[in-house]
């Protein structure tokens, strides 16, 4: 079956440094991919539409140049956390169709998640 | 925009009593979507109900998609251990570009 793949699972790092997390299909090609954020016991909030070889669709609220995302081939789409602080600790999780397209109704296929943590 | 709700936020059940989650949205949806995210893990999907009235068995598990399209509820029957984790429903709306996830009902079962 499909299979997200993401990468690192558990970040630790000093305020100020700029977090890459990356998220890959593994076995198709997804021209968009999403990424969410999770608070502790909370839901999966839609941060981005991850669009590859354009600019990403960024959720109302979502500072584009805080969480800059790179799709820049059909299976890696990246997310950079700049200049991260305590209150960007959280988990952030990837995730893509089957069918590798925004708008299928195929089922979502998340990542592992990675689990940032600002000092 | 199109939200969402689901209800009970939190379940305690003793095992073996049944569990009930139920998902509402704001507006009609195209299908519905069910996940299962375990504690420290990521959702897992479950199922997706496209018809209205809909009904889907996955062994003790029953998914029902109501008539209207705009609520869902999943049913689980003598729960176990393994049940526990967190039951996300997601809706997809008509022009199919949006899915909108519930803010899950976390199932604790008492051993």
């Amino acid at each position: 079956g499909a299979v997200v793949s993401q990468h690192p699972s558990w970040v630790i790092c000093k305020s100020g440094t700029s977090v890459k997390i990356e998220c890959r299909s593994l076995d198709f090609q997804a021209t968009t991919m999403f990424w969410y954020r999770q608070f502790p016991k909370q839901s999966l909030m839609l941060m981005a539409t991850s669009n590859e070889g354009s600019k990403a669709t960024y959720e109302q609220g979502v500072e584009k140049d805080k969480f800059l995302i790179n799709h820049a081939s059909l299976t890696l789409s990246t997310l950079t956390v700049t200049s991260a602080h305590p209150e960007d600790s959280s988990f952030y999780i990837c995730s893509a169709n089957s069918a590798g397209t925004g708008f299928s109704n195929q089922p979502q296929h998340f990542g592992d998640g990675t689990r940032l943590s600002i000092l | 925009g199109q939200q969402v709700m689901q209800i009970p936020q939190y379940q305690h059940v003793q095992e073996g009593e049944d569990f009930t989650t139920y998902c509402n949205s704001s507006t009609t949806l195209s299908n519905i979507q069910w996940y299962k995210q375990r504690p420290g893990g990521h959702p897992v999907f479950l199922i997706q109900l496209v018809k209205s009235g809909e009904v889907k068995k996955q062994k003790r598990l029953t998914f029902q998609f109501g008539e209207a399209k705009k609520n869902s509820s999943l049913h689980i029957t003598a729960t176990q251990t393994t049940d526990v984790g967190t039951y996300f429903c997601a809706g997809r709306n008509n022009a199919g570009n949006m899915l909108t996830f519930g803010g899950g009902t976390r199932l604790m079962v008492k051993p």
